[in-house]
């Protein structure tokens, strides 16, 4: 199975303080995704990013969120101002190889806990 | 707005067969996707279906999508303690489009 890297796999963080979330996206492709699930919940779409720009964002994904490609490869999503209801896992995702499907792939993810 | 329902639990018996089901509301779903999670870890996409399939078989898994009831299953023949996980029905409307997540059904194999 083609490869999302993600990381850090777990970050604790302050209430208040800014977190990075980093990804490492399957390469050649110009799209990216990041997810949200709180634990026990579903997942969430939270934004969706195609050749360096926003294409489409959820109520979720609001001031306090940004993304940003600062460089080639990788990939990140920043939040601003943690509050505790941002502790959830955070998945990257990415289209996996050319196929007959629209096969998407997620990272293993990156569980923010927020004290 | 798009809604993606599944039953939360389900139990069977090792060696067993395992039916998965779920609903979805969006008439416009493109693709359908079934995803397995194990405790702690990510997101493994198991199979998917084009919505202009009735049924895909990939090795012990089988999907069935009824288009017209918008009901997907997913099958899982001779169930093994290994398949115990959260399994995610989601959907999307196009290529690289977002994907809608149902609720996940939670399997567990029992001896």
């Amino acid at each position: 199975e083609p490869e999302v890297t993600q990381t850090p796999s777990h970050q604790v963080t302050q209430m208040g303080q800014e977190v990075i979330l980093r990804c490492v996206p399957i390469s050649n492709h110009l799209y990216f995704y990041w997810y949200r699930q709180i634990l026990g919940q579903k997942v969430e779409f939270l934004v969706s990013f195609y050749n360096n720009e926003i294409s489409e964002k959820s109520e979720i994904f609001d001031d306090q969120f940004s993304v940003e490609r600062p460089d080639g490869s990788n990939f990140t999503l920043k939040i601003r101002s943690t509050k505790l209801e941002d502790s959830a896992m955070y998945f990257c995702a990415s289209p996996g190889p050319p196929s007959p499907g629209n096969t998407i792939y997620f990272g293993e993810g990156s569980w923010l806990t927020v004290v | 707005g798009e809604d993606v329902e599944q039953s939360l639990f389900l139990s069977v018996r090792e060696g067993d067969s395992s039916v998965i089901n779920c609903t979805y509301t969006d008439s416009s779903s493109t693709y359908l996707y079934w995803y397995k999670q194990e405790p702690g870890a990510g997101l493994q996409l198991l199979t998917y279906i084009f919505s202009n399939m009735d049924m895909k078989q990939d090795q012990r898994l089988t999907v069935l999508l009824n288009k017209k009831d918008k009901h997907l299953s997913l099958r899982i023949a001779d169930t093994q303690t290994g398949d115990s996980a959260i399994y995610f029905c989601a959907e999307s409307t196009g290529t690289a489009s977002k994907l809608t997540f149902g609720t996940g059904t939670r399997l567990q194999v029992t001896l």
